[in-house]
């Protein structure tokens, strides 16, 4: 069974920093584009950042970028977000995400197959 | 930001038929890239519903199916039942911003 186990949310202060983990079990891991994907309180999804099965490439939004670093050790099946400089807006709850890329003679696509629970980030002083 | 448009809301009784629109542009699902599905039942995390514009993956019922059209993508849920009030995101590729939909609350009367 697959499973994506976030950790490391909680309340921070703005301009403070949080880093995030997420445990992979069930699959292979050192397969998959990963990501993490937010959610503001009652509102909608938003990606925030992806990493390359080796972590030779990554990707962010440009809100996040500068400020968040996305990294993956495969020896240890884990994912994680190092977020400093946190602002109010960063307030969410944070999903960790596997992504199956297929690719055709003309471009590659991608969806998201499994999430994990979530973890919350409160950004307030 | 999404680029992707979908209805803030949709409702139905039990055992009717609803349909959720989803409205690209020529730059995502207009210029061919496929369309996906997430459901996110309350207080839980998203769990991907279709794949590849009609692909269920192993365990959705198929009352849930999917289609594109031209610069939109619809999900339908038929036979609708009170396990399905949830929200729903739409997702396909866009090199410019946020691939997910503004999203759908779907509310079983």
């Amino acid at each position: 069974e697959v499973q994506l186990v976030e950790s490391g949310g909680g309340l921070v202060q703005p301009g403070g920093s949080l880093r995030l983990s997420c445990a992979a079990s069930g699959f292979t891991f050192s397969s998959y584009w990963m990501s993490w994907v937010r959610q503001a309180p009652g509102k909608g999804l938003e990606w925030v950042a992806n990493i390359k099965q080796d972590g030779s490439e990554k990707y962010y939004v440009d809100s996040v970028k500068g400020r968040f670093t996305i990294s993956r050790d495969n020896a240890k099946n884990s994912l994680y977000l190092q977020m400093n400089s946190l602002r109010a807006e960063d307030t969410a709850v944070y999903y960790c995400a596997s992504r199956t890329v297929y690719c055709s003679s003309t471009s590659c696509q991608y969806y998201f197959d499994y999430w994990g629970q979530g973890t919350l980030v409160t950004v307030s002083s | 930001q999404s680029v992707l448009t979908q209805p803030p809301s949709v409702s139905g009784a039990p055992g009717q038929r609803v349909t959720i629109s989803c409205t690209g542009s020529s730059s995502n699902i207009g210029a061919g890239y496929d369309v996906h599905w997430y459901q996110q039942l309350p207080g839980t995390a998203p769990k991907l519903l279709i794949y590849g514009n009609s692909n269920r993956p192993s365990g959705v019922p198929d009352r849930f199916s999917g289609s594109k059209s031209g610069t939109s993508a619809s999900l339908a849920i038929t036979g609708l039942q009170a396990e399905d009030e949830a929200d729903y995101y739409c997702q396909s590729y866009d090199s410019s911003l946020s691939p997910f939909g503004t999203g759908t609350k779907v509310t079983v009367l």
